[in-house]
């Protein structure tokens, strides 16, 4: 079974520059879900996915972070103006609709704002 | 709220010593999960273990065991006989039953087994 797919592994911009990260899911998983890890700390949600629709984005930066998941498979997140605080490798993980609970992370993109 | 406390930030042990990573965690719901996920150098997070609120069983899978205690809220991990593979950073996260299965994440440990 193949994993959660991530694209692009690293990627350097400037400040206020933008930026799109891919993610394609494990084939039939309906929840999906981007993290943000800043170096040193933890994963951080900024959005989940049920099939296309919005389950939480109260995390996201709205204001410059925006994603979507047309036909409820593959995704993209993007971040439009970029700030240096948005150096981080930005997650994608996916779940089925069981209640195992169990998300099946990418390897991510390391994104370095300079 | 819910959070979770990986008071140890970083943990260094010789090969074949036993080390444990605590994990505590604070929720106002009664149903809840627990898990511990695997980061190694290249990145990607690796499932170990789901707990849920009602099962206080501990658990062995190998050199892995773990210990929940709810009268502590504490989700403790042991590695026994560490060896270098185990050098990862070490993640303990919570869900609600009623999250959507998001998992809120604790900082990480960072454990290092040297030769």
């Amino acid at each position: 079974e193949a994993g959660v797919a991530q694209s692009p592994r690293y990627k350097i911009i400037e400040k206020r520059q933008s930026v799109a990260f891919w993610c394609n899911p494990i084939s039939g998983h309906a929840t999906l879900y981007w993290y943000q890890q800043i170096l040193g700390q933890g994963p951080k949600l900024l959005i989940q996915f049920q099939n296309n629709g919005v389950v939480d984005d109260s995390q996201l930066p709205k204001d410059r972070f925006s994603a979507e998941r047309l036909k409820g498979v593959d995704s993209t997140l993007k971040i439009q103006p970029a700030k240096l605080e948005d150096s981080a490798v930005y997650l994608c993980a996916t779940s089925s609709q069981t209640n195992t609970g169990e998300l099946f992370f990418g390897e991510g993109s390391r994104l370095t704002v300079l | 709220a819910q959070k979770v406390t990986q008071a140890q930030t970083e943990i260094s042990v010789v090969e074949k010593e036993d080390v444990t990573l605590d994990c505590v965690y604070e929720t106002r719901h009664t149903t809840y999960y627990l898990f511990w996920y695997k980061q190694p150098p290249s990145g990607e997070l690796v499932f170990l273990i789901r707990r849920n609120s009602f099962d206080e069983q501990n658990e062995i899978s190998g050199r892995y065991s773990w210990n929940f205690q709810k009268s502590t809220s504490s989700f403790n991990f042991t590695i026994t006989a560490s060896q270098v593979v185990d050098s990862a950073v070490y993640f303990c996260a919570l869900r609600n039953s009623n999250s959507g299965y998001a998992l809120n994440f604790g900082k990480g440990t960072s454990l290092l087994v040297t030769p």
